[in-house]
């Protein structure tokens, strides 16, 4: 059974051009969500996502950043215009449900903007 | 505003040496997860408890969630070298759809 994947592990782009991460979550589980985390510091929760569904997008930037999690496909998390403030490490994680389930996290997308 | 407090944030020990990392909150969770966390890796999920007062052990780990379900800790007998890394509490709150992240424990035990 295959761990959460997500690509690419390393981004570099060059400000204001487009970053796209992708995540397939784990088989079976159908709730996702998007994590960033700075050197040296936590977790910031930005979006959570059921199939075809935004359910909490509370953390995310409202300018610039998008999620989107397909009926068939997996989830992306779209940054349009980068800034080198949006260098980062972008975590997926996957869970069948909310609370006692725990979440599963992806490798992470290291994104480098120059 | 952080709803989980981690301490000590960084903690370095000897090899064999026992350790104490604590999680607290003024929230109520209605469950409480522990990752690890090594360089360049996502977390990765240790344990979860959901009863007040709960004890879990994982080898020679020992988790406990308080008896409010306002705070938890986390034990480690005996540290060995492959115990380094950043341990993240984690608590769910019913009718919040995320999970909040502690502020970390960065853990570093010398051979």
């Amino acid at each position: 059974n295959a761990g959460v994947m997500q690509n690419p592990r390393h981004l570099v782009r060059r400000r204001g051009q487009e970053a796209r991460l992708r995540c397939s979550p784990m088989k079976g589980h159908s709730h996702v969500y998007w994590y960033r985390q700075l050197p040296e510091e936590g977790l910031k929760f930005m979006v959570y996502l059921q199939k075809e569904n935004i359910i909490d997008e509370s953390g995310m930037p409202k300018e610039r950043f998008s999620a989107e999690f397909p009926k068939e496909g997996p989830s992306i998390l779209r940054i349009q215009q980068v800034v080198r403030g949006d260098s980062a490490a972008y975590f997926c994680a996957s869970s069948r449900g909310q609370g006692q389930y725990g979440a599963f996290f992806g490798q992470g997308t290291r994104l480098t903007v120059v | 505003t952080q709803l989980l407090e981690q301490s000590p944030q960084f903690l370095s020990i000897q090899e064999g040496e026992n350790l104490t990392v604590y999680c607290n909150s003024s929230s109520v969770f209605s469950s409480l997860q522990w990752y690890r966390q090594e360089p360049g890796e996502g977390p990765v999920l240790l344990v979860t408890v959901v009863t007040g007062g709960e004890v879990k052990k994982l080898k020679r780990l020992t988790f406990q969630f308080g008896d409010a379900r306002k705070d938890s800790s986390l034990h480690i007998t005996a540290a060995q070298p492959g115990d380094t890394g950043l341990y993240l509490c984690a608590g769910d709150q019913t009718g919040a759809n995320n999970l909040f992240f502690g502020t970390g424990t960065r853990l570093t035990v010398i051979p």
